[in-house]
């Protein structure tokens, strides 16, 4: 089955512990995107990556990391820094070429205490 | 940054009803998607249209670039349909989302 998957569904850590979150894909996608959504919110952009080895930031990147040493995985960190890091993160992936579409994982629900 | 707003911010129909949800952009783009988010929160998509108008059964959605709105059409309702609407617009890279329409449709 072609798709997007998230790992955990839900996590749980305490306040000032850095918590990375998986994010895979076998739909030979060249992007790849993390979203965070908070309630009653749309969608905002942490990073995104075009091609491997190589990622930008989005609108709220700042205390969040991220890597792309392979096509099909695009794992997110949330660092101490994150002032409000209990969220709902949501990763995407689109193909890149003749279509700019992007399509969904089902999310992590993070909260941090 | 493109600015994109929704409206109405909430709706509810009578299952069988017809509803028009807008959504308004900024700028020009070059991608715009709709979604529907499921109770448990997994986006559904229902149309990349960043221009030009698509049907899918009950849905159909236009997109005028030129005016910088779309439109999701949902006819004959159910109630399967609720949930939140989202619109998202921008460019090959960055899309930036709505509020979302809030729909809830009753028996």
């Amino acid at each position: 089955d072609g798709g997007i998957t998230q790992s955990p569904k839900y996590l749980f850590r305490k306040e000032g512990q850095n918590v990375t979150l998986s994010c895979e894909q076998n739909l030979n996608h060249d992007a790849m995107y993390w979203y965070r959504q908070d309630p009653g919110q749309g969608l905002r952009l942490i990073y995104y990556s075009q091609i491997v080895n190589d990622f930008q930031k989005g609108d709220i990147a700042e205390g969040y990391s991220v890597s792309r040493e392979k096509k099909e995985s695009f794992p997110l960190t949330v660092t101490s820094a994150q002032k409000n890091p209990t969220a709902f993160y949501l990763c995407a992936s689109s193909p890149f070429a003749a279509t700019y579409e992007q399509y969904f994982g089902p999310g992590t629900r993070l909260t941090v205490t | 940054g493109i600015q994109v707003e929704q409206s109405p911010p909430d709706l509810i129909l009578q299952e069988g009803a017809n509803s028009t949800l807008r959504c308004n952009f900024s700028d020009s783009v070059n991608n715009l998607q709709w979604f529907h988010q499921n109770p448990w929160g997994q986006l559904i998509n229902l149309f990349y249209i960043p221009s030009g108008t698509k049907q899918n059964g009950r849905l159909s959605a236009t997109t005028v670039a030129t005016e910088r709105y779309s439109l999701l059409y949902i006819s004959s309702s159910q109630t399967t349909d609720s949930g939140v609407y989202f619109c998202a617009a921008g460019t090959a890279s960055k899309l930036t989302f709505g509020t979302g329409t809030r729909l809830q449709v009753t028996l």
